[in-house]
């Protein structure tokens, strides 16, 4: 079974500056996509980014980066210039590359990372 | 329209009452999933129903029982509960394409409930 580990229950940063948020994973499987989804105080869960485990290139969108690493197994997240609506919980997530039919899309979930975002 | 809705947003109820919770999608999705999330924990799946036909069941108590009218409709049907089964129930939404493997889910805002 794949496990998702966050080691870092939360992260404080000042507005405008650069945060970094830690996901290591295990899987025995060579073909997955990983996410990162943000849950603000509103609970609903939004797609952040997302990437393929075949793409050696980091997936970007906009001020969020990811840092993949596939043989270390980690994911990692950077958010640039910190934006008070960035406060929120975020959630790595790990899904395997399994056809939809036999994997249910499921998504498998890190425990959480909590950013606080200091004006 | 890009939202999955849900309702109630809160519910309080006893453990002998028979409650549902409600989740509706207008995007065309075929695939709609049923979230549990205890506070301050990551959603486990519960239920996963793709063109409308459960899918995935992830043994979850028969106390919880869904229901897939159409594409457009996922309910959970509550009864008998028990006090540890508060927590947020998230739905989710996908569009269900078997040949798409990383197609993205769409959140609902949750149901907030309260088991006394």
């Amino acid at each position: 079974a794949q496990t998702v580990t966050q080691s870092q229950p939360e992260m404080s940063v000042q507005e405008a500056e650069t945060v970094t948020l830690s996901c290591t994973y295990d899987t025995s499987e060579s073909d997955y996509y990983l996410f990162w989804y943000k849950q603000p105080p509103s609970r609903q869960m939004i797609l952040v980014i997302r990437q393929e485990a075949y793409k050696q290139q980091n997936a970007t969108e906009n001020r969020f980066s990811v840092n993949f690493q596939k043989a270390a197994k980690s994911f990692s997240l950077k958010i640039s210039d910190s934006q008070l609506g960035d406060a929120a919980m975020y959630f790595c997530a790990y899904r395997s590359g399994w056809a939809i039919k036999a994997a249910g899309n499921k998504l498998t979930f890190g425990g959480g990372t909590r950013v606080l975002v200091k004006p | 329209d890009t939202e999955v809705t849900q309702t109630p947003k809160h519910l309080v109820m006893g453990m002998t009452n028979k409650k549902s919770l409600k989740c509706e999608q207008h995007m065309g999705h075929r695939a709609m999933y049923w979230y549990k999330q205890k506070a301050k924990k990551p959603p486990e799946l519960m239920f996963v129903y793709s063109y409308e036909k459960l899918s995935i069941n992830e043994s979850v108590p028969s106390r919880f029982s869904p229901e897939c009218p159409n594409s457009s409709l996922l309910n959970l049907h509550l009864h008998a509960l028990q006090p540890e089964d508060s927590a947020l129930y998230l739905c989710a939404s996908s569009p269900g394409d078997k040949d798409r493997m990383n197609e993205k889910l769409f959140f609902g805002s949750g149901t907030q409930l309260s088991v006394l």
